[in-house]
């Protein structure tokens, strides 16, 4: 079975600072792969996915990630933080056709 | 995308009562994802709603305890049946789009249920 792995249930960064989000998957097959973000008291809205084209996925609100096969990654990178940035983070694995399989979650939290 | 709407948007029950959460998309969708969201914790795929047929459940859940209505392509509903504490969560619902990656979901707001 596919499943997912995030790094640190909590990440804090100051305003302007890179942002970085680790994954960590494990597929038998090719995977496809998607960053979720949700923000407080609101459902969930899709940053980005990876679906076996270009490695280097760019998302919305200045978010990417790289997919790496050899180190079965998938971090969520952002250059410069803003407040509005502050959420929760879910990387997520497609298994079969049409379900996801969600990490753990990040809480990023950034401070002025 | 996809816009969804749930209703309740929140709840508060008391323990042995059901509550039925609605979930409305503006497009016909084949499948319908519901999922649960327990405090701190990631979202878990309950069931798979199919418009016609049964719905598929994933382990650890059941029908008796979690039935779905499937009736039409933009309708679908949970209802969270003899509930507990333990049953305190968010609920949420999600379709894929019409055309577009296997994987890719969009979800509704969901709905914050509190059981006491």
């Amino acid at each position: 079975a596919q499943s997912v792995t995030q790094l640190g249930s909590h990440v804090s960064v100051s305003e302007g600072a890179l942002v970085l989000l680790r994954c960590n998957y494990s597929s038998s097959v090719p995977p496809y792969l998607f960053w979720y973000v949700q923000y407080p008291n609101q459902g969930l809205q899709l940053l980005l996915k990876y679906t076996s084209a270009a490695t280097l996925v760019k998302g919305i609100n200045g978010f990417e990630a790289e997919f790496k096969k050899s180190e079965t990654s998938f971090h969520l990178t952002k250059p410069s933080a803003h407040m509005s940035d502050a959420a929760e983070y879910f990387c997520a694995v497609s298994e079969g056709f049409q379900k996801l399989v969600f990490g753990t979650g990040t809480r990023l939290l950034v401070s002025p | 995308s996809a816009v969804i709407s749930q209703k309740p948007s929140r709840d508060i029950c008391q323990r042995g009562t059901s509550l039925t959460i609605q979930c409305q998309v503006d497009s016909q969708v084949t499948m319908m994802f519901w999922y649960r969201q327990q405090p701190g914790q990631s979202l878990t795929l309950i069931a798979t709603a199919n418009q016609g047929s049964e719905a598929t459940y994933e382990s650890g859940f059941v029908i008796d305890k979690f039935p779905i209505s499937r009736p039409n392509l933009t309708f679908s509903t949970l209802t969270v049946s003899n509930m507990s504490p333990e049953d305190s969560s968010i609920y949420l619902c999600s379709v894929p789009p019409g055309q577009g990656t296997p994987g890719t979901q969009y979800f509704g707001p969901g709905t914050r249920l509190t059981v006491l």
